[in-house]
């Protein structure tokens, strides 16, 4: 069953604009992690920010933010400010930890287009 | 601190052939697991190791595919015989139990092409 969603394939956005890419999750575990990644056409995978589930407040981690909205299982990653260099795929994962199990779980991607 | 290495970078095999990928976690994590990326199925697990044993392999295709972590510091990625379908980018992540973020730190990949 698909455990992480991210309904958006594509987005554009302005440069120095703000943009929300949407995660939602779907998990039974009481404990769990949330996490964004970034994918530049290079393609390496670079850590973003973490959300943990008992986290009272949102990350933050420069220009990345999560708003994480337990109660609708809605983890979305804003980036303010938005540079060129933000163009690439994010994705959002998962893990859960009440099962114990170490494995990220992650979404489809969103790639991100970043317009001068 | 260098990340994680993995390698080769790029590999073009032909249909049948014996293919090995090889990975150095980052000094000191314990864990290191093994992800497949193609555009079908998109990014997914293959396979885990904790303390250099394997802790979940559910992820493996089929029985032409084989991981082993013989110490703290390597582990290689087996196919044989490889198929076409099995052209992906094949990534090795590490990371240590009690990091406060619980990030997973991944290695540049290695693109498989089977011919």
């Amino acid at each position: 069953a698909q455990k992480i969603t991210q309904t958006q394939p594509g987005m554009f956005v302005q440069e120095k604009e703000a943009v929300t890419l949407d995660c939602t999750y779907d998990t039974s575990d009481q404990s769990y992690g949330l996490f964004w990644y970034k994918q530049p056409s290079s393609g390496e995978m670079i850590f973003l920010i973490y959300q943990g589930s008992y986290d009272e407040q949102n990350a933050t981690e420069g220009r990345y933010s999560l708003n994480f909205q337990k109660a609708r299982k809605s983890a979305n990653l804003v980036i303010s400010a938005s540079q060129l260099g933000d163009s690439a795929m994010y994705f959002c994962a998962m893990r859960e930890v009440d099962t114990g199990r170490r494995a990220l779980t992650f979404g489809s991607g969103t790639r991100l287009q970043v317009q001068p | 601190d260098a990340g994680v290495i993995q390698s080769p970078r790029h590999e073009v095999t032909e249909m049948g052939q014996e293919v090995t990928l090889r990975c150095k976690p980052i000094s000191g994590h314990d864990y290191l697991f093994w992800y497949r990326q193609t555009m079908m199925r998109g990014l997914e697990l293959l396979i885990y190791f904790n303390n250099n044993v394997p802790i979940d392999d559910s992820g493996m295709p089929e029985d032409r595919f084989s991981a082993k972590m013989p110490n703290a510091s390597f582990s290689t990625l087996k196919i044989q015989p490889s198929e076409p379908r099995d052209s992906a980018v094949y990534f090795c992540a590490s990371t240590l139990r009690g990091l406060q973020r619980d990030e997973q730190f991944f290695g540049p990949g290695t693109r498989l092409t089977v011919l």
